[in-house]
């Protein structure tokens, strides 16, 4: 149980275009998902925290109408990179915190990549 | 703010070998304590986790300890294999403060297991 699936894996996009990450939990309702980038062989960087139902809560310094966050259902929360640039190219995964059992799982992550 | 400090690497060893990833925390109140393997090009997974001082978390061969007098979190594992090879991130699960029920990594630590 508690399984976490991100699509697509992987994607390569044109500078200026529109991508969106989808992530569902599939076997449990999550209360909140969490938004992170991943950098070469750097750590994971939260970039934003959505509970359903209400606006997602951006960490300093990500840009909120570049990154958008809908947390529409229990099961899926969408990242949307706008006007996606070479410098958005990165690694992004997301996990999704269980409301009974509090612990977060994690997606198997999104390669972007924007040329 | 609270912080996860770990060693640096990358770690190379032989299989077989004694594995110890050093990790260090600071933080305020009592924040659970874990350990996330990430294998190439995949997502987090849980490996072992600790919520309280002198608990220690075990899985696959793997333990942990959480010392509170140390603020210390040592991965260690007895003999390694070749399919431990992995990234290593300890984290913190933040227990108050703005960054409530968030979690704070650390920096990685790429493993190498040579047969």
């Amino acid at each position: 149980g508690a399984v976490v699936s991100q699509h697509p894996s992987r994607v390569i996009c044109k500078s200026g275009t529109s991508v969106k990450i989808e992530c569902r939990s599939l076997d449990f309702q999550a209360t909140t998902m969490f938004w992170y980038r991943q950098f070469p062989k750097k750590s994971l960087m939260l970039m934003a925290t959505s509970n359903e139902g209400s606006k997602a809560t951006y960490e300093q310094g990500v840009e909120k109408d570049k990154f958008l966050i809908n947390h529409a259902s229990l099961t899926l929360s969408t990242l949307t990179v706008t006007s996606a640039h070479p410098e958005d190219s990165s690694f992004y995964i997301c996990s999704a915190r269980s409301y009974t059992r509090g612990e977060q799982f994690f997606g198997p992550g999104t390669r972007l990549t924007v040329l | 703010g609270n912080s996860v400090t770990q060693m640096e690497g990358p770690v190379t060893l032989s299989e077989e070998a004694f594995l110890t990833i050093n990790c260090t925390y600071t933080a305020t109140g009592y924040p659970s304590l874990f350990w996330y393997v990430q294998y190439p090009g995949e997502g987090l997974q849980l490996l072992l986790k600790a919520t309280k001082a002198d608990d220690k978390g075990s899985n696959k061969g793997f333990e942990a300890t959480y010392r509170k007098e140390t603020t210390s979190f040592h991965l260690e594992k007895g003999s390694v294999q070749v399919s431990d090879s992995a990234v290593y991130f300890c984290a913190l699960l933040n227990a108050g403060g703005t960054s409530y029920g968030k979690l704070t990594f650390g920096q990685g630590t790429i493993l190498t297991v040579h047969p």
